[in-house]
């Protein structure tokens, strides 16, 4: 089976920086994906990690590490449009390959 | 606007009847996805399916029946559901199902049974 650890909910002010961490458990790990969903609609990709390192898309980067199981969204010069939940899915062996999703967290930027 | 359209965004059943959720992708993908999305868990995979045939069925109970005519259209029938199944069904595609490509997700259908 596959395991996916992420954090409920945080807060951040607008203007600063978050780092949403998502840490996984799974055999034959292939990728982790990072999607965004807004209240009330689809989930929109941002980034794909499937080797080790920061992967930086504008205001938005992921990192992947994968001899540690851990991935983080960073995300920089918040706005309030930000306020979303952040969904870590992870590909594997285990999976058959098709992504496997956290339960995401739910972040709130206030003024 | 993602290129995948879901009807109805919202659908109120009671135990007995019997509807159906439809998705529709114009993103000329060929395997398409039925997620699961209820409060406080993670998007549960139900089916999946690659050119049309059917390539997961992730222990889903057989009150969900799913349907894909052709690469573009998937549908999900339901029946007898049961209040627990109550919860946002979402569709999504990509260009096959290998796992590399990004998901394309629909807006979803909200499912109340009562």
């Amino acid at each position: 089976g596959q395991n996916i650890d992420q954090p409920t909910e945080m807060t951040a002010t607008e203007g600063a920086i978050v780092q949403i961490n998502c840490t996984y458990q799974t055999s034959g790990f292939n990728g982790l994906f990072w999607y965004q969903q807004h209240a009330g609609e689809a989930p929109t990709f941002l980034s794909y990690n499937v080797l080790d390192g920061l992967e930086e898309k504008g205001r938005f980067s992921s990192f992947l590490s994968r001899s540690k199981g851990y991935s983080y969204l960073l995300l920089k010069e918040l706005q309030m449009k930000d306020s979303a939940s952040y969904l870590c899915a992870v590909r594997s062996r285990g999976g058959s390959y098709i992504p496997t999703f956290g339960r995401g967290t739910s972040l709130i930027v206030h003024p | 606007e993602t290129g995948v359209t879901q009807t109805p965004r919202h659908l109120v059943m009671g135990m007995t009847n019997k509807k159906s959720l439809k998705c529709e992708q114009h993103l000329g993908h060929n395997a398409m996805y039925w997620y699961k999305q209820s409060a406080k868990k993670p998007l549960e995979l139900m089916f999946v399916y690659n050119f049309k045939e059917q390539t997961e069925n992730n222990s889903v109970p057989s009150r969900f029946s799913p349907e894909c005519p052709n690469s573009s259209h998937l549908f999900l029938h339901l029946h007898t559901l049961q209040p627990e199944d109550s919860a946002l069904y979402l569709c999504a595609s990509s260009q096959d199902n290998s796992g590399t490509g990004e998901l394309f997700f629909g807006e979803g259908s909200r499912l109340t049974v009562l």
